[in-house]
């Protein structure tokens, strides 16, 4: 079975400051990791995703994650954040088979302040 | 791009009554299609999983007389809320993944989400 662990429910963080989003995981088998952006009354976007290789991956909107398959972590990151970018994000791991079931994170509220 | 549509986007509804949720593949074919329910502030639980042309594969805790799943095609899967109550009341969103093989297969394409009122 796996699991998602997102570390904190909200972070708030002044414009143009860097942020991090930190999200751990559990499983038994192989995954795929991913980050999506939700705005409110929204389905999820797409941030990026670790599928295999270099474990630092970028997505769009500056986002980029790195994957540490150790201390199994897959922590969001931008080095400058915007007021556009005050939403919900979730960390989602999905097994490599078994019917690809996907799980999510609880979610952290990224508030961002002028 | 993959799109994935449903509808309706909002439905009040009485209790007692049902309401069928569409969710559609509008560029791309479907070979399995997911659904999730959310409730405010909180993450997406998954309720089901639906492949085309067999029965939905329910998570544990999910009641599948009550929430009724049909995928009848390659790009439409439904879900049916019978006998609404307002513990019900939820946004229910749906994602769909293109076959296995298929470039992109393992990103889910979300849908907008249905919030769902029961009164």
């Amino acid at each position: 079975a796996q699991s998602v662990t997102q570390l904190d429910s909200q972070v708030p963080v002044f414009e143009e400051a860097p942020v991090e989003l930190r999200c751990n995981y559990s499983s038994s088998v192989s995954v795929y990791l991913f980050w999506y952006v939700q705005y409110p009354n929204q389905g999820l976007q797409l941030l990026l995703k670790y599928l295999s290789g270099s474990t630092l991956v970028k997505g769009i909107n500056g986002f980029e994650a790195e994957f540490n398959k150790s201390q199994t972590s897959f922590h969001l990151r931008k080095p400058s954040v915007h007021i556009s970018d005050t939403a919900e994000y979730f960390c989602a791991v999905s097994d490599r088979g078994g019917g690809f079931k996907t799980i999510f994170g609880a979610g952290t509220r990224l508030f961002v302040k002028a | 791009g993959a799109v994935v549509s449903q509808h309706p986007s909002w439905v009040i509804c009485k209790s007692g009554t049902s309401v069928k949720i569409e969710c559609r593949s509008l560029d791309f074919q479907a070979t399995t299609m997911f659904w999730y329910r959310q409730f405010p502030k909180q993450s997406l639980m998954l309720m089901a999983t639906s492949n085309e042309g067999s029965k939905a594969t329910y998570e544990q805790g999910v009641e599948k007389d009550k929430f009724l799943i049909n995928h009848a095609s390659l790009t439409l899967s439904t879900l049916t809320v019978t006998s609404a109550h307002p513990e019900d009341s939820s946004f229910y969103i749906c994602s769909a993944r293109r076959p296995e093989g298929e470039g992109g297969w393992y990103e889910q394409y979300f849908g907008p989400g249905t919030r769902l009122t029961v009164t």
